[in-house]
């Protein structure tokens, strides 16, 4: 069935450092949305990426969805404490109207 | 203002127990979801509803029913309680652009 797969599952930075992580697709998908959870909080929708290739900014974020719209990463420059939390990709499945997560990246930053 | 509501916010209750964990929106969106996480893991969805009188089960077993009567209302219920099904249960609803819009949670103890 159709899957998404995100790397890494836990990544520990020290503040300032970059942060990146990847979103893998195993079909084409119409879009791709990315979503920030805090610890203890719930799913907060960040950006929605549509275009084939395109990059889109947030601040320090960066999303990009891939040429082949299999594939996507979120770009943290300089993380901050405030960063910390699981990032989530998520596409739309198939036809359906229901998206699946990928299983997440959890940042945590050394002050 | 728009909004997703969830009640109770946490439950702690004992095994056999029925259970009804409630979640309602004021955006009028049509579709509505529930989510399994369990803390810092994947979002497992469990049911989903494109629109009044329509449910479809998820991707995660689950022994839990739910109901869509009203389009801002999509109760999950849980006929009798068990130490598995203790965890976080988030209810989201999507509109036209299918991105997710996510209630607090429920965090549910089963003893």
């Amino acid at each position: 069935g159709q899957q998404v797969m995100q790397i890494p599952q836990y990544q520990h930075v020290q503040e300032g450092e970059d942060f990146t992580t990847y979103c893998n697709s195993s079909t084409t998908l119409s879009n791709i949305q990315w979503y920030k959870q805090r610890p203890g909080g719930h799913p907060v929708f960040l950006i929605q990426l549509v275009k084939s290739g395109e990059v889109k900014k947030q601040k320090r974020l960066t999303f990009q969805f891939g040429e082949a719209k299999k594939n996507s990463s979120l770009h943290i420059t300089a993380t901050q404490t405030t960063d910390v939390g699981t990032y989530f990709c998520a596409g739309p499945y198939s036809s359906a109207s229901k998206i699946i997560f990928g299983s997440g990246t959890r940042l945590s930053i050394r002050p | 203002e728009a909004d997703i509501y969830q009640t109770p916010r946490y439950l702690v209750i004992g095994t056999g127990k029925k259970i009804t964990l409630e979640c309602s929106q004021t955006m009028g969106h049509d579709k509505m979801y529930w989510y399994q996480q369990d803390p810092g893991m994947e979002l497992h969805l469990i049911h989903y509803s494109y629109g009044v009188n329509s449910t479809e089960k998820g991707d995660l077993s689950s022994e839990s029913t739910v109901s869509r009567i009203r389009t801002e209302h999509f109760p999950l219920t849980l006929e009798s309680a068990r130490p598995s099904h203790t965890s976080q249960y988030l209810c989201a609803s999507s509109g036209v652009k299918e991105t997710q819009y996510f209630g607090p949670g429920t965090r549910l103890l089963v003893l």
